[in-house]
């Protein structure tokens, strides 16, 4: 079954940090674009970063610098390592599938939550 | 960055209605540009690639056409489960922006 699982959310004060993973079954993470994308609570949605499968990474401006994007091929997992956490990275956090030659996201996972709050 | 902006915002509508959302883009994203639908408490579900490639499994009811700037998704025959959020996004440049979202609710 193709299916993305991610864990890791939770509470964590500001200027802390988290690392949320991103559990692939079904295929793998060296083959693929894997997205993390995140939704504030009532809000929309914001693309946050992508690993390509030539490795190659991609941020956002505003957590670039704090977060860092990274994958373990033989776990089949990528990794979203956030730093310096502020109160506006409260999210629910997503990583997605994007096989490539679409350019868009498939399969998603279910979210994690990540409150920043003191 | 590219801005994507959706109007409107959110509108009513009743089952069998069609319905058209608007997508634009603050600069030429060719046909780089996907639609996404959201239940609430749900992940996104891709719905159409390529500005017009509908997913498989997505009902032919939904339909999207545009390129460069200004695009459109449609619903034919609105449908009880389509009633959910709608957002654009372009995957033409880093960062992948998305639109604001189009919340479609029952009249």
């Amino acid at each position: 079954e193709v299916q993305l699982v991610e864990s890791g959310g939770g509470l964590v004060q500001p200027g802390g940090s988290l690392t949320l993973s991103c559990s692939v079954s079904g295929f793998s993470v060296g083959t693929n674009y894997i997205h993390w994308v995140r939704q504030a609570p009532g809000k929309g949605l914001e693309w946050v970063s992508v690993i390509y499968s030539g490795g190659s990474t991609y941020y956002t401006h505003s957590v670039k610098g704090r977060f860092n994007i990274s994958r373990d091929i033989p776990r089949n997992t990528v990794y979203l390592q956030m730093n310096s956490l502020r109160p506006e990275d409260t999210a629910v956090y997503y990583c997605a599938r994007d096989p490539g030659f679409l350019e868009a996201c498939d399969i998603w996972g279910q979210g994690t939550m990540v409150t920043v709050s003191s | 960055d590219i801005q994507m902006t959706q109007s409107p915002s959110s509108l009513s509508a009743s089952v069998g209605d069609r319905v058209t959302i608007s997508c634009r883009a603050s600069q030429n994203v060719g046909s780089y540009l996907t639609w996404y639908q959201q239940q609430p408490g749900k992940a996104p579900r891709l719905l159409i690639s390529a500005a017009s490639n509908l997913q498989s499994g997505v009902p032919s009811r939904f339909s999207g056409s545009g390129s460069g700037t200004d695009f459109t998704l449609t619903i034919t025959s609105l449908q009880p489960e389509d009633f959910a959020t709608y957002y654009c996004q372009q995957s033409f440049r880093n960062p992948f922006t998305f639109g604001p979202g189009t919340k479609v609710d029952i009249k």
